[in-house]
């Protein structure tokens, strides 16, 4: 299964709403998490099973879709937020994928 | 709390080995499949490898089947990979994390040089 990521990156400013599209080469049904990577660290996951928000993240995160396209939103971005994205599908059990990444930088 | 704690990288010359790890606390460890997944510098992520929580299966990715090993120790709360036959493009920061990626290790930095 391969996954990509739209777009690779973008220039947004605080408090702006951001939308990071993923999408699957085959249906994987809401088999998808999605993971903040910040420079030098690793990586975080904020949403799992496509819309499931992990606990102690923000509510300013969300995340929708099934089936081959699906999407994070930032809504009101903060300082904080300024960090790499990566979608990854866990349909092919045990085998997974990740999508390319969308870099988020700041305007 | 729940962590996980790589070690056992370092610099290496192409053709050789090195025998990465990682520690587990604050969980039972052999409840849960793990998995590595390695992040070349300034690339993006790919996974690599997958252990059952028994150990008898194990999954990895073409881009290193047939000389890496995945294995672990439930007594020992440790996961291992055994890197062989290393290349340039195998030069990457190697993370392990638990089962769906709900937890990582900071990491261990590998360098075929």
């Amino acid at each position: 299964i391969q996954m990509t990521q739209s777009p690779s990156s973008l220039s947004a400013s605080v408090g702006d709403t951001v939308t990071i599209t993923c999408r699957a080469s085959q249906d994987i049904r809401n088999d998808l998490n999605w993971y903040q990577q910040k420079p030098g660290k690793a990586p975080k996951r904020l949403v799992y099973a496509a819309s499931s928000l992990q606990s102690g993240v923000p509510s300013r995160f969300s995340g929708s879709g099934s089936g081959t396209e699906f999407s994070l939103t930032i809504s009101s971005l903060q300082p904080e937020d300024f960090a790499t994205y990566y979608c990854l599908q866990h349909n092919s059990y045990p085998r997974f994928t990740f999508g390319p990444g969308t870099k988020v930088d700041i305007k | 709390q729940v962590q996980l704690v790589e070690s056992g990288g370092g610099l290496v010359k192409p053709g050789g080995s090195l025998r990465l790890s990682c520690v587990a606390s604050g969980f039972t460890f052999s409840h849960y499949y793990m998995t590595w997944i390695r992040q070349a510098p300034g690339k993006g992520l790919e996974w690599i490898s997958y252990i059952s929580s028994s150990g008898n299966n194990v999954y990895y990715a073409d881009s290193v089947k047939g000389r890496f090993t995945i294995s672990r120790d439930n007594a020992k709360n440790s996961l291992y990979l055994q890197v062989n036959s290393l290349r340039a493009e195998d030069t990457a920061i190697y993370y392990c994390a638990r089962a769906l990626m709900d937890v990582w290790g900071k990491g261990t930095t590998v360098t075929v040089s």
